[in-house]
């Protein structure tokens, strides 16, 4: 079964200071896509940033950027620049499931320090 | 534009008892999931929907639930009866594809407790 793997399931960081976060996951595919989603206490599921796996340039989005090593199945998430407003869980996302459908890793929970 | 609206936003309800949870996905949006979400087991598929039809049903946990989407823009996930243990965050999700090149946009949930 393909699998994802979120080994950290807490972690902190100080405001304005980086932080990163890693997944792992397993494939026997070459041409795929990978995400990172947020969700706050709000308990919304929101986009953070996608990855293709074609592409080897690594995706950004303002402070948000991820560190894809293909051949590791590898997919960190580090954000810059750290905000109160990051203190979240973050799931990273693989579409293994037999129907394209996404898999999910259980989770790392990010706290940010004043 | 209107993100996937899930309704309602909590349901307290006893054991037993016939619920039903609902789901507007995006408009133009072909694909539709249902998910749950707990502590022990995190976010799992339940079903999922493609152009109106249910493509995979594998998670659905019981014959005591069960989903269907009438047309392109609703989506019903019933349990009926109840249990304590279906308590969770019941969450649906809309893309354009199938395939998970696209990506989800998620509802904001449910928040389902069975007494």
């Amino acid at each position: 079964a393909q699998t994802v793997t979120q080994s950290q399931p807490e972690m902190s960081v100080q405001e304005a200071e980086t932080v990163t976060l890693s997944c792992t996951y397993d494939t026997s595919e070459s041409d795929y896509y990978l995400f990172w989603y947020k969700q706050p206490p709000s308990r919304q599921m929101i986009l953070v940033i996608r990855q293709e796996a074609y592409k080897q340039q690594n995706a950004t989005e303002n402070r948000f950027s991820v560190n894809f090593q293909k051949a590791a199945k590898s997919f960190s998430l580090k954000i810059s620049d750290s905000q109160l407003g990051d203190a979240a869980m973050y799931f990273c996302a693989y579409p293994g499931g037999s129907q394209g459908n996404l898999i999910f890793g259980k989770g790392t929970k990010l706290s940010v320090k004043p | 534009d209107a993100g996937v609206i899930q309704s309602p936003r909590h349901e307290v309800t006893e054991m037993g008892q016939e619920v039903t949870l609902r789901c507007k996905p995006i408009s133009g949006h072909n694909s539709l999931f249902w998910y749950r979400q707990t502590m022990m087991r995190g976010l799992e598929l339940l079903i999922y929907f493609n152009n109106n039809v249910p493509i995979d049903d594998s998670g659905m946990p019981e014959d005591r639930f069960s989903a269907k989407m009438p047309n392109a823009s609703f989506s019903t996930l019933k349990i009926q009866p109840s249990e304590p243990r279906d308590s969770a965050v019941y969450f649906c999700a809309s893309s354009w594809g199938g395939r998970g090149n696209q990506p989800q946009h998620f509802g904001d949930g449910t928040r389902l407790s069975i007494l």
